[in-house]
């Protein structure tokens, strides 16, 4: 099966720093989605992105597909943005068997 | 829309004893997922639905679990004799056809 590599596995952060979170994965995708799982285990959808580039607010994302990578960006982060932020990409065409990464883990420290 | 909701949130059971979860999707989406997470992974596929169809189904999937989503309304996920290695968070999500997901809170199970 595809695989979904995540790095890095473990940042920390200062309040107002910036961050990117980068994806790769083994085989072309025709899906990707970025999630943030808060400390209390709600997985929010951020991103459905399987090409191109996207922007919500202080987050945005850009996934080429040809290199199979997906980058996310975090600009001036909360403590609200720590977290574990996953990764998750479906070969077909409409989203249906996702295989995760296991994640990168934010610390955001006041 | 009151989002994706799961009952209960919480099950404790003994080895070997069934267990049913539940999850209501969003109503108009027509796809559901039920997805497992253990400490420290990302969540496992384990089947999906489009309507009240099962298109496909994790080869985690024993013959122990069993899915079923009636009119394709809300889905219930059934573990028979449960084991230890069962214990985990058991995550349902529903998107429309072609687009992302919205996750419950998620059952999590401890057996004991």
């Amino acid at each position: 099966g595809i695989q979904v590599e995540q790095s890095p596995p473990d940042l920390i952060l200062q309040e107002g720093a910036n961050s990117t979170l980068r994806c790769n994965f083994s085989d072309s995708v025709n899906n990707l989605q970025w999630f943030h799982q808060n400390p209390w285990g709600q997985l929010i959808n951020l991103f459905y992105i399987p090409s191109g580039t996207k922007q919500n607010g202080r987050l945005s994302a850009t996934t080429v597909a040809t290199e199979r990578y997906s980058l996310l960006y975090i600009s001036s982060s909360q403590t609200t943005d720590s977290g574990v932020y996953f990764c998750a990409v479906d070969r077909h065409t409409n989203a249906g068997k996702s295989t995760f990464g296991d994640g990168t883990t934010l610390t955001v420290k006041p | 829309d009151t989002g994706v909701s799961q009952n209960p949130r919480h099950k404790i059971t003994k080895r070997g004893q069934n267990v049913t979860f539940r999850c209501d999707p969003i109503s108009e989406h027509n796809r559901l997922y039920w997805y497992r997470q253990t400490l420290g992974q990302g969540p496992e596929f384990l089947t999906y639905f489009q309507n009240e169809a099962q298109l496909e189904k994790s080869r985690l999937l024993s013959d122990r679990f069993s899915a079923e989503r009636p009119k394709g309304s809300f889905s219930t996920l059934e573990i028979q004799r449960t084991e230890q290695g069962d214990s985990a968070m058991y995550l349902c999500a529903s998107s429309p056809s072609g687009y992302g997901y919205t996750f419950g809170s998620g059952t999590r199970l401890t057996v004991v």
